[in-house]
């Protein structure tokens, strides 16, 4: 079964800081990866997606991530954090076996002044 | 467009009771889910549509049924709340299910 773990439930960082927040994969056939951010009392959004072709995806708000085949990895990282970064960032894989999109527990960002 | 959207944002029920969920999207999408979203547990799924007149479930489908009667909307029942029903939930919409998936804002219940 196919599950998505991102092992930090918490991240408190200093504004201007950088940070990275983990996330790992399990599946044996090809994936999608997504990370979605949840800004406090709001739904879910999109911040950025691997489909294929380049491993280094970025976001329009300085976020990347990289997909590390070998790793199963999937880790976001921004050089320099800022206060409107604080939410909660989730972890999500797409199993084409299965057709199956399986979202992590979710990393809870905290920018600290 | 409004996007995803969800009606009521809060309610508050007593074990027992009985209550509709609403969700509507006008993208124009095929798939639609719900979710739950307790703390510590992530987002998990609830029941989910590929289009117009099919369901299926989730990976929590017990004590929720669902309708697709119309491309646009979702609707998620729960015929007698309980306590652990207690949670945020969230309707999502995409094109495809390998497609970004768009969220909806949640409706927070509360089962007494």
């Amino acid at each position: 079964a196919q599950s998505v773990t991102q092992l930090d439930s918490q991240v408190p960082v200093f504004e201007e800081a950088p940070v990275e927040l983990r996330c790992n994969y399990s599946s044996s056939v090809s994936v999608y990866l997504f990370w979605y951010v949840q800004y406090p009392n709001q739904g879910l959004q999109l911040l950025l997606k691997y489909l294929s072709g380049s491993t280094l995806v970025e976001s329009i708000n300085g976020f990347e991530a990289e997909f590390n085949k070998s790793q199963t990895s999937f880790h976001l990282r921004k050089p320099s954090v800022h206060i409107s970064d604080t939410a909660e960032y989730f972890c999500a894989a797409f199993n084409f076996g299965n057709e199956k999109l399986t979202f992590g527990t979710g990393t809870r960002l905290t920018i600290i002044p | 467009n409004a996007g995803v959207t969800q009606t009521p944002k809060f309610r508050v029920l007593k074990t027992g009771q009985s209550m509709t969920l609403l969700c509507a999207q006008d993208m124009n999408h095929e798939y639609m889910y719900w979710y739950r979203q307790d703390p510590g547990m992530g987002l998990r799924l609830i029941h989910y549509s590929v289009g117009e007149g099919t369901t299926a479930k989730g990976e929590v489908p017990d004590g929720y049924n669902v309708s697709r009667l119309k491309k646009q909307n979702f609707l998620l029942g729960l015929e007698s709340a309980a306590p652990s029903q207690t949670s945020v939930y969230f309707c999502a919409s995409s094109y495809q299910g390998y497609n970004e998936q768009f969220f909806g804002p949640g409706t927070r219940l509360t089962v007494l």
